[in-house]
C-alpha cells in the first residue's frame, strides 16, 4: 500500500514571500500521479498542481510549482509571492497509475498554511 | 453547469440510525468515490465504484454500505455499526481512461451524531 507524508503540520510565511510545502510518499509502483489539492475554510477540495510521474519536467501553474524529485519520492509545493487567498489546508495526494487510473487518491494528513499580512 | 452535487450539507443521527449521505453528479463520469476527513487527518478512502453495478472497499469501509444503480448516483449508508461516524464526508469523480485528470470534489456533508 501506498503512503504519503505531509511533515509539516502548519506553516507561515509573510505575503509576498515564498514557501514551500513537503511531501513524501512511498510506492514500489513506477507509474503514478501527483497531486497538490488546497481546502480553504469552505472545506471545498481545489486542484493547485499535478504531476505525472513518467514526466521529468517539473509541473508549474501560474505561482505554484512543484519539485518532483521520483528517485527520492518526494514532491513539494513551492508557493511564490504568496497571497492571503493562499491561506489553506494544503494536500499531497497520490494515484496509481494501475486499474485504468480509477483507483481512490491516497492523502497526506494535510499542511495548514498561514499567510501573514 | 456540471458538477457533484452532496446532500445533505449537514446531517443528523441518532444511536441505532442508520443515515444516508447523497452523491450526484452530472460530469458522465464512470468511476465516484467517497472519502471521510477527520480533524488532523487527511481524506481517507471509504468505497468506490469504478462502473455501475460495481464497487470496492477502501481503507476504512467498516460500518458504511454503497450502491451504484445509476452512473451519475453514488449514496453512501454510514449504518449503526459505524461507531464514530461524526466526520466530514466528500464524494469525488473521475473520467474513465482519463489517467492524468484529478478528481472532482462535491462540497461535503458534515455528519454529526445527536
Amino acid at each position: 500500500a501506498q503512503t504519503v507524508t505531509q511533515s509539516q503540520p502548519e506553516m507561515s510565511v509573510q505575503e509576498a514571500e515564498t514557501v514551500t510545502l513537503s511531501c513524501t510518499y512511498d510506492t514500489s509502483e513506477s507509474d503514478y500521479y501527483l497531486f497538490w489539492y488546497k481546502q480553504p475554510p469552505s472545506r471545498q477540495m481545489i486542484l493547485v498542481i499535478r504531476q505525472e510521474a513518467y514526466k521529468q519536467q517539473n509541473a508549474t501553474e501560474n505561482r505554484f510549482s512543484v519539485n518532483f524529485q521520483k528517485a527520492a519520492k518526494s514532491f513539494s509545493l513551492k508557493i511564490s509571492d504568496s497571497q492571503l487567498g493562499d491561506a489553506a489546508m494544503y494536500f499531497c495526494a497520490y494515484r496509481s497509475a494501475n486499474g485504468g487510473g480509477a483507483d481512490g487518491l491516497t492523502f497526506g494528513k494535510g499542511t495548514h498554511l498561514i499567510i501573514q499580512p | 453547469d456540471g458538477g457533484i452535487t452532496q446532500s445533505p450539507k449537514y446531517l443528523f443521527r441518532k444511536e441505532g440510525q442508520n443515515v444516508t449521505l447523497s452523491c450526484e453528479q452530472n460530469l458522465n463520469h464512470d468511476a465516484m468515490y467517497w472519502y471521510r476527513q477527520d480533524p488532523g487527518q487527511g481524506l481517507r478512502l471509504i468505497y468506490y465504484s469504478q462502473i455501475v453495478n460495481d464497487f470496492q472497499k477502501g481503507d476504512i469501509a467498516e460500518g458504511y454500505s454503497v450502491s451504484r444503480e445509476k452512473k451519475e448516483s453514488f449514496p453512501l449508508t454510514v449504518t449503526s455499526a459505524q461507531k464514530n461516524p461524526t466526520a466530514f464526508y466528500l464524494c469525488a469523480s473521475v473520467g474513465w481512461g482519463l489517467l492524468n485528470q484529478p478528481q472532482h470534489f462535491g462540497d461535503g456533508t458534515r455528519l454529526s451524531i445527536l
